[in-house]
């Protein structure tokens, strides 16, 4: 099992552009997380889905982010414009079933916006 | 506002020693609670979970401990080796408001275990 694959693993963007993250799942899983790392607020949960349908995404922090999950091996992470304090490291994790033991974290993608 | 919080950004140790890393929470709603370790550009890492019924769980060399009265836990490694030289993230799991089970991470450890 290739685990969750996320690409790019580093993406440098210039203010005001539009980016996307992207994740694909371990096969079978049915739950699909994106998570954001920083050094102000650690490990910050943005959104996820069940089944390719979104749950909560009570965490995406303004209208600029967007998340899809338009089939059960893919979803893209977008942000449009970007801005410089969105820089970070941004996770995608997936599960079988929602229980917490189950997360499986991709590699990331480290994100910088100049 | 941070749920759970890991006060020490940092921890160094001896080999053979043990490693401490402490945890708090304030949401009495969790029901269970992980340890995560990260090395540099990977993605973070199951390693030990515990269920808020229980007051330890023990894995190898790794044990945490929960106080829920003091909504403390504890991961404790004995005896540590250089390759646990990490970031441990503590986290939580809590069944919230319309139905949305979520894990909320503190902000990490940063473990260094010296030879």
């Amino acid at each position: 099992d290739a685990g969750v694959i996320q690409s790019p693993r580093h993406e440098v963007t210039e203010m005001g552009q539009e980016v996307t993250l992207r994740c694909k799942p371990i096969s079978g899983h049915d739950y699909l997380f994106w998570y954001r790392q920083t050094m102000m607020r650690g490990l910050e949960l943005l959104i996820y889905f069940n089944n390719n349908v979104p749950i909560d995404d009570s965490g995406m922090p303004e209208d600029r982010f967007s998340a899809k999950m338009p089939n059960a091996s893919f979803s893209t992470l977008k942000i449009q414009p970007s801005e410089p304090r969105d820089s970070a490291v941004y996770f995608c994790a997936s599960s079988l079933g929602s229980g917490a033991r189950g997360y499986t974290f991709g590699s990331g993608t480290r994100l910088t916006v100049v | 506002d941070q749920q759970v919080k890991q006060n020490s950004p940092s921890l160094s140790v001896q080999e053979g020693r043990i490693s401490i890393l402490n945890c708090d929470y304030t949401n009495s709603m969790f029901d269970y609670f992980l340890w995560y370790k990260k090395y540099p550009a990977e993605g973070p890492t199951f390693l030990i979970s515990i269920s808020s019924i229980k007051d330890k769980n023990e894995d190898g060399r790794f044990t945490v401990f929960l106080n829920k009265s003091a909504k403390h836990l504890s991961l404790h490694i004995v005896p540590s080796q250089p390759g646990d030289s990490a970031v441990y993230f503590c986290a939580a799991s809590a069944l919230f408001q319309g139905g949305s089970e979520k894990l909320v991470f503190g902000k990490g450890t940063k473990l260094t275990v010296n030879p």
